[in-house]
């Protein structure tokens, strides 16, 4: 079963800092993982997904990586804001298995960005 | 624009109690899911569709059902409401391998 762990679990930062959010998975066979942000008591919104084919994808100020052979990912965010303070999670899509399209879940990294 | 909409926000509920949480879509996706997040944990995935008449469970599916008639819409059903069910609900919706989700349902048991 595929198990997806992220860490930190929570960061405090200062504006302006330049942040890296790592997120881990156990079976290296993925279709694609994708990075979300959810702020409290809303949704989740996609951010960024990277395909398996693919080594980065970059949003604006957000840039993520994959190593889909050692089962890693980062999420960059440079030069943070008191606006990006919210909860990243990281999942990940199985490239095999009968649940077409489901995702796997890691607990998420709780940002704040102080002024 | 509205994407994946679910109904309600928020609900208490009284043990024993059932309801139906209500998720449809406008953007004529096959795939729908239905996840809940306890708090400091990851989503675990309750019940998925495929397509109009075809559901099965995920992983934790024990204490709830699910139908889908049509494609946009993707209900799900607490009968006998439990105390464990106290969680955010929240429907998704995927394509190319993309997932759009809902805002959540808040739901707490009593």
């Amino acid at each position: 079963k595929q198990e997806v762990t992220q860490i930190p679990a929570a960061l405090s930062v200062p504006e302006g800092e330049n942040l890296v959010l790592n997120c881990s998975f156990t079976d290296s066979a993925i279709y694609n993982l994708q990075w979300f942000r959810q702020d409290p008591g809303k949704g989740l919104t996609s951010l960024l997904l990277i395909q398996s084919s693919q080594r980065e994808q970059t949003s604006g100020r957000l840039n993520a990586s994959l190593d889909k052979s050692s089962g890693r990912s980062t999420l960059y965010i440079a030069a943070s804001q008191p606006g990006d303070s919210a909860t990243y999670l990281c999942a990940v899509r199985p490239d095999r298995g009968s649940t077409l399209g489901r995702l796997y879940f890691g607990r998420g990294t709780q940002l704040t960005v102080w002024p | 624009n509205a994407g994946v909409t679910q109904t309600p926000k928020f609900r208490i509920l009284k043990i024993g109690q059932s309801m139906t949480l209500q998720c449809t879509q406008d953007m004529n996706h096959n795939y729908m899911y239905w996840y809940r997040q306890d708090p400091g944990m990851g989503l675990k995935l309750i019940y998925y569709s495929v397509g109009a008449g075809i559901t099965d469970k995920g992983e934790v599916p024990n204490g709830y059902n699910v139908s889908r008639s049509t494609t946009e819409d993707f209900p799900l059903r607490l009968e006998l409401a439990a105390p464990s069910q106290t969680s955010v609900y929240f429907c998704a919706s995927s394509t190319q391998g993309r997932a759009f989700f809902g805002q959540g349902t808040r739901l707490t048991v009593v």
